[in-house]
């Protein structure tokens, strides 16, 4: 799996869009990215994963560069409910692939 | 959506104790389950890749005789503990996806405290 690089914190007002970065520059071409969140004391909840387009769904959108190395989760109206660890994982999961979490983001969302 | 169940969702029991935790897929089937473990203030860490009707795939370090993995059917996978100590202490979290490319999808995680 390739490694990814997200800041270690950040915050967002309540209501603004939340815009969440993380890098994979060394992603292989049939490498997924996926995001998944954290809330204390809970399992990690799937959010949203793409391969090569730009994904959306009710959650949140998911912009990935062309080139692949780099993605962008956004929050497009963050609540206090979405204070949490965000992580990116670049891999092939399905049922043969294994997802290694990295340190991820913890995002605070302010009111 | 697909759903992940663990149980119990929290265990505490005495030093020495073995302790069985289960992972279930409630409306899908799943070959393969992953569990990770989870300490406080780190990141979730891969313990093993459970597959059904053969060995698990334990990741270096991680001691198959410790953490007995079991996936006798397409819809559940277990990890017994065994011989529990305190350094056993931890967060255990199981995952399963649908298929190929797809997400995997989380239990809510058991929380195992030994005394």
């Amino acid at each position: 799996d390739a490694k990814t690089t997200q800041p270690p914190s950040m915050d967002c007002a309540e209501g603004r869009a939340a815009n969440l970065p993380c890098n994979h520059s060394t992603i292989s071409g049939n490498e997924y990215v996926y995001w998944y969140r954290q809330i204390h004391s809970q399992g990690p909840q799937y959010i949203i994963h793409g391969l090569k387009n730009n994904e959306t769904n009710e959650m949140a959108s998911l912009i990935i560069t062309e080139d692949r190395k780099s993605s962008t989760l956004i929050l497009p109206h963050a609540t206090l409910r979405d204070t949490a660890v965000y992580y990116c994982i670049a891999g092939f999961s399905g049922n043969t692939g294994k997802l290694i979490f990295g340190q991820g983001t913890t995002l605070q969302v302010k009111p | 959506g697909a759903v992940v169940s663990q149980h119990p969702s929290w265990v505490i029991c005495k030093s020495g104790t073995s302790v069985k935790i289960e992972c279930r897929s409630l409306d899908f089937q799943a070959t393969t389950m992953f569990w990770y473990r989870q300490f406080p203030k780190q990141s979730l860490m891969l313990m093993a890749t459970s597959n059904e009707g053969s060995k698990a795939t334990y990741e270096q370090g991680v001691e198959k005789d410790k953490f007995l993995i079991n996936h006798a059917s397409l819809t559940l996978s277990t990890l017994t503990v065994t011989s529990a100590h305190p350094e056993d202490s931890s967060f255990y979290i199981c995952s399963a996806s649908t298929g190929v490319g797809q997400p995997q999808h989380f239990g809510d995680g058991t929380r195992l405290s030994i005394l």
